[in-house]
């Protein structure tokens, strides 16, 4: 059983473009998180998903970030027109109830 | 709002030299707390979970402890591949988000 995963592992993106993260849950997982780390800082938690519903987005910022988690295919958080504030860790995790949480190996995006 | 504070920041040992870790939370209703470990340039790996005061798990080197108020992460005769940080979360009966500590970094040195 495969386990979290998340691509691109590493992003470079320029001021203004947009970003876009990939995260596969492990089979069997219906349930999907997303975090951010900045530098030296702790697990931030951004948005939980299930299958085509948003349960939680109070992590998110409220503009330029959204994401999604489709019935069919992998969860995606999207950052529109990238500031070098958003440089950072984006980990994605999934769970099968809810409860203990998987994480991926992460996504280290890098804005020029 | 959860709160999650971990001491110290960064611990060093000598290899053998047995320590523990801190984890003080506040939270209005525990569901669980949560000990992951975590490598440079790599996700969160999950160790433990703990759900109501007095329990404890033990895994290997590791043994994990829970109170009302704070988890102990007990390190005994660390080894060099113990390097890691540290994270405590935890997570409320109302929700199913883990809130995180800011973590410890430990260093075993041979």
């Amino acid at each position: 059983n495969a386990g979290v995963m998340q691509n691109p592992r590493h992003l470079v993106r320029r001021r203004g473009q947009e970003a876009r993260l990939r995260c596969s849950p492990m089979k069997g997982h219906s349930h999907v998180y997303w975090y951010r780390q900045l530098p030296e800082e702790g697990l931030k938690f951004m948005v939980y998903l299930q299958k085509e519903n948003i349960i939680d987005e109070s992590g998110m910022p409220k503009e330029r970030f959204s994401a999604e988690f489709p019935k069919e295919g992998p969860s995606i958080l999207r950052i529109q027109q990238v500031v070098r504030g958003d440089s950072a860790a984006y980990f994605c995790a999934s769970s099968p109830s809810g409860e203990k949480l998987f994480f991926g190996s992460g996504t280290q995006l890098s804005v020029l | 709002e959860d709160q999650v504070t971990q001491s110290p920041e960064a611990l060093r040992l000598q290899e053998g030299e047995s320590s523990s870790l801190n984890c003080s939370y506040t939270v209005s209703g525990l569901r669980g707390l949560f000990w992951y470990r975590q490598d440079p340039g790599k996700g969160p790996e999950f160790l433990f979970t703990l759900y109501s005061a007095g329990e404890e798990k033990e895994k290997e080197r590791l043994k994990a402890t829970l109170t009302k108020k704070e988890s102990f992460l007990h390190i005994t005769a660390p080894k060099p591949e113990d390097s890691a940080t540290y994270l405590c979360a935890v997570q409320e009966t109302s929700g199913s988000r883990l809130t995180f500590g800011e973590g410890t970094q430990l260093t075993v040195n041979p």
